[in-house]
């Protein structure tokens, strides 16, 4: 198994507050990816990196903040989160954009 | 309009039952990805494949690029099987970005 974890692994938060979401990886991969799952949608892209200090948007990156200092960390943050926000959030590893991808076990976020 | 589009949504199939997934899309692709959701949310990657066909133990994945498809085959279902399945592509149209299809849940009963 591909060494990815992410934390936390279950979060309950309030509208508003801020929340910082980590993916960690000793694969040494260049490319690292934040999605969100909800039922009917499938995984969707919010943001990914192609290294350190690159990254981009993806498809539903409204609301969403990224940065990747290290290699092997990558961080997803909610700025203000909404409740429109509660979903199961996957980071996913790859050594080039097109190579299988790599998922971690996902974190369940809720905001009320 | 989504990109990755499956069927069936759901499936239920008898053990040793043969099962077939399919997967069409609307865009070109690098290469498409068949992965594997277990009850306890983590995703496997089961097949990456660009033209032909690929087996893995029970599984096999095929592609025909020139009609946008490709279906997953499993022979000899078990119930261990049990999970969703969701078809994935990498196109070329857009950087290499990937889209998903929203899965399909296959049940097999002892």
């Amino acid at each position: 198994d591909a060494g990815i974890t992410q934390s936390p692994r279950h979060k309950v938060t309030e509208t508003g507050t801020p929340v910082t979401l980590r993916c960690h990886q000793t694969e040494n991969h260049r490319y690292m990816y934040w999605y969100r799952q909800d039922p009917g949608h499938g995984l969707r892209l919010i943001h990914y990196s192609y290294g350190v200090k690159d990254t981009d948007k993806g498809e539903v990156s409204d609301g969403y903040s990224v940065s990747r200092s290290k290699t092997e960390d990558f961080l997803l943050t909610l700025e203000s989160a909404t409740s429109s926000q509660t979903s199961v959030y996957f980071c996913a590893i790859s050594a080039a954009q097109t190579d299988t991808q790599y998922f971690g076990p996902g974190t369940r976020l809720t905001v009320l | 309009k989504n990109e990755v589009e499956q069927s069936p949504q759901n499936l239920t199939a008898q053990e040793g039952e043969f099962i077939t997934i399919n997967c069409s899309y609307s865009v070109g692709i690098s290469a498409l990805h068949w992965l594997q959701q277990h009850p306890g949310g983590g995703i496997v990657s089961l097949f990456m494949l660009s033209s032909g066909k690929k087996k893995h133990g029970r599984l096999i994945a095929t592609i025909n690029i020139q009609e946008k498809h490709s279906s997953l085959h499993i022979t000899a279902s078990h119930p261990r099987d049990s999970a969703v399945y969701i078809c994935a592509v990498t196109s070329y149209n857009t950087g290499n970005q990937f889209y998903f299809g929203t899965g399909t849940s296959l049940t097999v009963i002892p």
